[in-house]
């Protein structure tokens, strides 16, 4: 079936200031894809998203993708404490938009 | 960003009991999702809907029944809850490009 694999696979950790880079890769061919944030019990907060072949930019955070390739990236540039969480790739491959995601990447940024 | 709200936040059932949660978007989408997390299986899609008054099955739709009574609303009914079905479940929708919003998500417990 589809999947979705994201790497680092389970967690990263990261002296502030540092950069981050997040990758995802899927079985098909990209479609849309979208990233997301998420804090222990909280809700998925939507922080990129882009059609297969958009660089998208929102801040300190950029992703990357190519319609070629079944892989995505997400650059976090000067991370700061606040950016720890779990940040999650999902794709969208069906005319329903539906998402299949990845098992997701704890990053903790410590001082 | 749209904003859909979910209730309850969190519930403690009973095995064999019967649960609805609730979903709730004030933003006119069309598509309504729900979703499971589990530690170590990511996000799950058990239903959607593209129009009221009607559903669909998603990938683990066992043992869940739903309901879109309206635009608006999105419900997930577990007739029968088993204690496998303790997991974080959101709802989402999602707007013109595909992109989807998430709710605050409830916990539910099966006791």
């Amino acid at each position: 079936g589809q999947q979705v694999q994201q790497s680092p696979p389970a967690s990263l950790v990261l002296q502030e200031g540092e950069n981050a880079e997040l990758q995802c890769t899927y079985s098909t061919t990209l479609n849309s894809m979208q990233w997301f944030y998420q804090r222990p019990g909280g809700r998925l907060v939507s922080l990129l998203y882009s059609p297969s072949w958009a660089e998208q930019r929102g801040g300190r955070l950029t992703s990357s993708a190519a319609s070629n390739e079944s892989r995505s990236s997400l650059h976090i540039s000067s991370s700061q404490i606040t950016d720890s969480g779990t940040y999650l790739c999902a794709y969208a491959s069906s005319s329903f938009s539906k998402l299949v995601f990845g098992q997701g990447t704890s990053l903790s940024v410590v001082p | 960003e749209a904003a859909v709200t979910q209730s309850p936040r969190s519930k403690v059932a009973v095995t064999g009991g019967k649960v609805t949660l609730s979903c709730h978007q004030t933003n006119n989408h069309d598509y309504m999702y729900w979703y499971r997390q589990d530690t170590g299986h990511g996000l799950r899609l058990i239903h959607y809907s593209y129009v009221a008054d009607s559903t669909e099955k998603g990938d683990i739709p066992d043992g869940y029944k739903a309901s879109r009574p309206s635009q608006e609303n999105f419900s997930l009914i577990l007739e029968l809850a088993s204690l496998s079905q303790t997991a974080v479940y959101f709802c989402a929708s999602r707007g013109v490009y595909a992109e989807q919003f998430f709710g605050p998500g409830t916990r539910l417990t099966v006791l």
